[in-house]
């Protein structure tokens, strides 16, 4: 597709329920990136792929959080045991460019998680 | 720890008259800012971007400026349009590392 998609747009969890974010970035795109966005905040990093390595995880906040890409491509971002403090809106960017980042990010409509 | 601070959740301006969004950041290591422009329910975009080697870059009627001495940068929209009613982050990034600093947002309102 022409940009990045990111499903479902919207997800209720009961705390406690694991969930899965799933991101379609562009294709080709070497970059991939998940930020985590909390109400009036901006957006957070959570970690990084360079195709399906996964170089920098530093931004997620505990082990409940776990990412993939498999195959270079889709990414998955699973939420274990959920709790109210996860309600965000997850966002998902993907960028051709390895260099300074930011400049080439295209970012999908994010996902908004709600925790009750 | 916020690295890079929007002090000013909201701005009202008239059409045609100039917008000026606030940035400031503590960390000293940032080499290069983003503005990113985003619009309900979208994700952000980016807009413009500034390295710190320079204290002023310019496209169309966005311009921004850097103060590195305090820390501190502004987005200039001349003139304001009712399309720029959306919120303006402002981030900070250091070369080689894999993460952007974003500040919290301004929301921008363009008065027709």
């Amino acid at each position: 597709g022409a940009g990045v998609s990111q499903s479902p747009r919207y997800k209720v969890a009961k705390r406690g329920q694991d969930v899965a974010l799933r991101c379609d970035p562009i294709s080709g795109h070497v970059s991939l990136f998940w930020y985590q966005q909390a109400l009036g905040q901006g957006p957070e990093f959570l970690t990084y792929f360079q195709n399906e390595a996964q170089l920098d995880k530093s931004g997620l906040p505990s082990d409940r959080f776990f990412a993939e890409r498999p195959e270079g491509s889709v990414s998955t971002l699973k939420i274990q045991r959920t709790q109210q403090e996860d309600s965000a809106v997850y966002l998902c960017a993907s960028s051709s460019s390895q260099g300074r980042q930011g400049y080439g990010y295209t970012f999908g409509s994010g996902t908004r998680l709600t925790v009750v | 720890d916020q690295q890079v601070k929007q002090n000013s959740p909201s701005l009202s301006v008239q059409e045609g008259r100039i917008s000026i969004l606030n940035c400031d950041y503590t960390n000293s290591m940032f080499d290069y800012f983003l503005w990113y422009k985003k619009y309900p329910a979208e994700g952000p975009t980016f807009l413009i971007s500034i390295s710190s080697i320079k204290d002023k870059n310019e496209d169309g009627r966005f311009t921004v400026f850097l103060n590195k001495s305090a820390k501190h940068l502004s987005l200039h929209i001349v003139p304001s349009q009712p399309g720029d009613s959306a919120v303006y982050f402002c981030a900070g990034g250091k070369t080689g590392a894999n993460n952007l600093f974003f500040g919290t947002g301004t929301r921008l309102t363009v008065i027709p």
